[in-house]
């Protein structure tokens, strides 16, 4: 199974919005409503922040919000925070009954 | 609440076998599936496989050959063995409940 796609980095302001894509295919976020996101801040273990696509756990905060068009889902991040920079990773279930993650997205706030 | 205490040997020769076992805390063991993670120093987080309350496995294709996962439900820990390691082993390793729960993580180094 291949890695999903991310792009490696991205940027924005304090108090911008930011989206991060994650690629797949039919096989994968495209055939699923199991999309996940991870927020990573290293050496730190992952944190949730979006699951079955666009459902937040408790505790997580409003800005963060997910969504799903076809094979690539996307995380939005709202109202930037310095706290935001970090390493994101999305991950889906696949049709061979297997997750995979993306390669990853490191975040700058500028 | 929900906690994973995780262990096992943290540095390991060319071709033994990794075997770490994640203690799970707080609540029922019963009806979940449990998951194991892995980060390469520098690199993204991989999928290991997981196991569900029945003992019913799922693993990456990459690691089928190599990997072993278990549990006991009455000790409530589950585990990870993963043969014939090598460098490309060497890596932060996560057992998990639903990506929500995690472990502290164990540095496992692959070095002769």
């Amino acid at each position: 199974q291949s890695a999903l796609t991310q792009p490696a980095s991205v940027s924005g302001s304090p108090g911008q919005s930011i989206t991060i894509s994650c690629t797949g295919t039919s096989s994968d976020v495209g055939g699923y409503n199991y999309v996940s996101w991870y927020q990573q801040h290293p050496p730190k273990a992952p944190k949730l922040l979006i699951y079955d696509v666009s459902n937040r756990p408790s505790g997580v905060s409003d800005r963060f919000s997910g969504s799903k068009s076809g094979n690539t889902a996307s995380l939005t991040i709202s109202g930037l925070q310095a706290e935001d920079e970090a390493d994101y990773y999305c991950i889906s279930y696949t049709t061979i009954n297997t997750w995979v993650f993306g390669g990853g997205t490191k975040l700058t706030v500028l | 609440q929900v906690q994973l205490q995780q262990w096992g040997a943290g540095l390991l020769k060319p071709s033994e076998t990794l075997s770490l076992t994640c203690d799970v805390y707080g609540e029922s063991f019963s009806g979940y599936s449990w998951s194991w993670i892995r980060q390469s120093p520098g690199k993204g987080l991989e999928w290991i496989g997981e196991i569900n309350h029945t003992g019913s496995t799922d693993y990456n294709p990459s690691l089928k050959s190599r990997v072993t996962m278990s549990l006991d439900t009455s000790r409530k820990q589950f585990s990870l063995k993963l043969r014939s390691v090598t460098g490309a082993d060497t890596a932060m390793y996560y057992c998990s409940r639903g990506g929500y729960h995690w472990g502290q993580g164990t540095l496992v180094t692959v070095s002769s």
